[in-house]
């Protein structure tokens, strides 16, 4: 069974810039999760998406990030514009139901550097 | 609020040598325990979860964890330690709501084992 995959692996871009990721989830996993780890830190969610809608975007800085999950199975996140503490791995995660049995599997990561 | 702390930093340990990584939780309601592992450069693998059940969980790569409800302890262990366990691993407590479905991430601990 394939894993999460995301894309690009690693990018760096300068402050005020824009950049996006990709994530695809584990096939049939309605329940999609996007982390931010800054480095020396535990993973924090931004969004979680169950199939095409948004669950819970409380942590999402709103006014630079935004994520959309159109439909249902691919989803991209998106910094405009990036500032210096954007400086992070975000990860993808899936699951198959939003529910306390049920494994959240991640994918590699993108590594982003913000100059 | 849901929480896990991870009170080492850095464990070291012979190769081996039994090993333990320490966590303990604070949560409302049932806690849903999971510990996952870090390589360099790599994202999240899943080692094992505790949800309901025997105390004792096992999971991959030999490891397991021991559910302590008394002092809100779950923390991760292995019999025999080998150099290819180095690596990095969180804790997570599952926090569920209406609107949110997310893992609430320890600091992380550093396991290094010398050959």
């Amino acid at each position: 069974e394939a894993g999460v995959a995301q894309s690009p692996r690693y990018k760096i871009i300068e402050k005020r810039q824009s950049v996006a990721f990709w994530c695809n989830p584990i096939s049939g996993h309605a329940t999609l999760y996007w982390y931010q780890q800054i480095l020396g830190q535990g993973p924090k969610l931004l969004i979680q998406f169950q199939n095409n809608g948004v669950v819970d975007d409380s942590q999402l800085p709103k006014d630079r990030f935004s994520a959309e999950r159109l439909k249902g199975v691919d989803s991209t996140l998106k910094i405009q514009p990036a500032k210096l503490e954007d400086s992070a791995v975000y990860l993808c995660a899936s699951s198959l139901a939003p529910t306390a049995e049920e494994t959240q599997y991640f994918g590699p990561g993108t590594r982003l550097l913000v100059l | 609020a849901q929480s896990v702390a991870q009170p080492e930093d850095q464990v070291n340990v012979a190769e081996g040598n039994p090993l333990t990584v320490k966590c303990t939780y604070s949560v409302s309601g049932n806690p849903y325990l999971f510990w996952y592992v870090q390589y360099p450069n790599r994202g999240l693998q899943f080692l094992l979860k505790y949800i309901t059940g025997d105390n004792l969980v096992k999971g991959s790569y030999g490891f397991e964890a021991e559910f302590n409800k008394s002092q809100t302890s779950f923390h991760l262990k292995k019999p025999s330690a080998l150099v290819s366990d180095s690596a990095l691993y969180f804790c997570a407590v599952r926090d569920m709501g209406i609107q949110t479905d997310k893992l609430i991430f320890g600091t992380g601990t550093r396991l290094q084992v010398f050959p």
